[in-house]
């Protein structure tokens, strides 16, 4: 198995409270993501990274920000939390996005309530 | 309209029978990917395709680039094998894709009762 790890797994938070989720990776792999799933979608992209200190945006990245200041970590921070954030976010990895280093591999995922 | 469809959304199998997942794209891709999510858990990579068929134990992933199609089979079925599979494609360069991962199916929610 790929050294995905995210951390807190499970957590509940209030209205309005900043909120930081971490991945950490032991595969120094170049590109993270993160993605939430919600029922009836499939998995979104939020903000992915393409090495350390260069982030850029996904689909749904609107209440979200991201930082990597290391190859192996790569931190979500909710600035202020809010109901409709109410979701599961996986990270995920890959080695490259061309040819046949475009494997992804996901960690766990983190299950954040928002009440 | 969704870049990624799968079909179905929802099957119930009874244990031992031969089960395909349907997946189509609109886009041209780079890859292929299936995934298996079980109940509260994560997700795992399957097989990652760019062309032909791929075979591991009980699975077997198929693609037709041309007809922008893929199935993925399960052969004797397991209760073990209840998940949820999810279709996800790479976009290709000419389709706007880039370093911005996957686009994803919605999951086909598979049900195998003894």
């Amino acid at each position: 198995d790929a050294g995905i790890t995210q951390s807190p797994r499970h957590k509940v938070t209030e209205t309005g409270t900043p909120v930081t989720l971490r991945c950490h990776q032991t595969e120094n792999h170049r590109y993270m993501y993160w993605y939430r799933q919600d029922p009836g979608h499939g998995l979104r992209l939020i903000h992915y990274s393409y090495g350390v200190k260069d982030t850029d945006k996904g689909e749904v990245s609107d209440g979200y920000s991201v930082s990597r200041s290391k190859t192996e970590d790569f931190l979500l921070t909710l600035e202020s939390a809010t109901s409709s954030q109410t979701s599961v976010y996986f990270c995920a990895i890959s080695e490259g996005y061309r040819g046949p280093n475009t494997e992804a591999f996901f960690g766990q995922g983190t299950r954040l309530t928002v009440v | 309209k969704n870049e990624v469809e799968q079909s179905p959304q929802n099957l119930t199998a009874q244990e031992g029978e031969f089960i395909t997942i349907n997946c189509s794209y609109s886009v041209g891709i780079s890859a292929l990917h299936w995934l298996q999510q079980h109940p509260g858990g994560g997700i795992v990579s399957l097989f990652m395709l760019s062309s032909g068929k791929k075979k591991h134990g009980r699975l077997i992933a198929t693609i037709n680039i041309q007809e922008k199609h893929s199935s993925l089979h399960i052969t004797a079925s397991h209760p073990r094998d209840s998940a949820v599979y999810i279709c996800a494609v790479r976009k290709g360069l000419l389709s706007g894709g880039g370093a911005d991962g996957l686009t994803f199916g919605k999951g086909t929610h598979l049900i195998i009762q003894p």
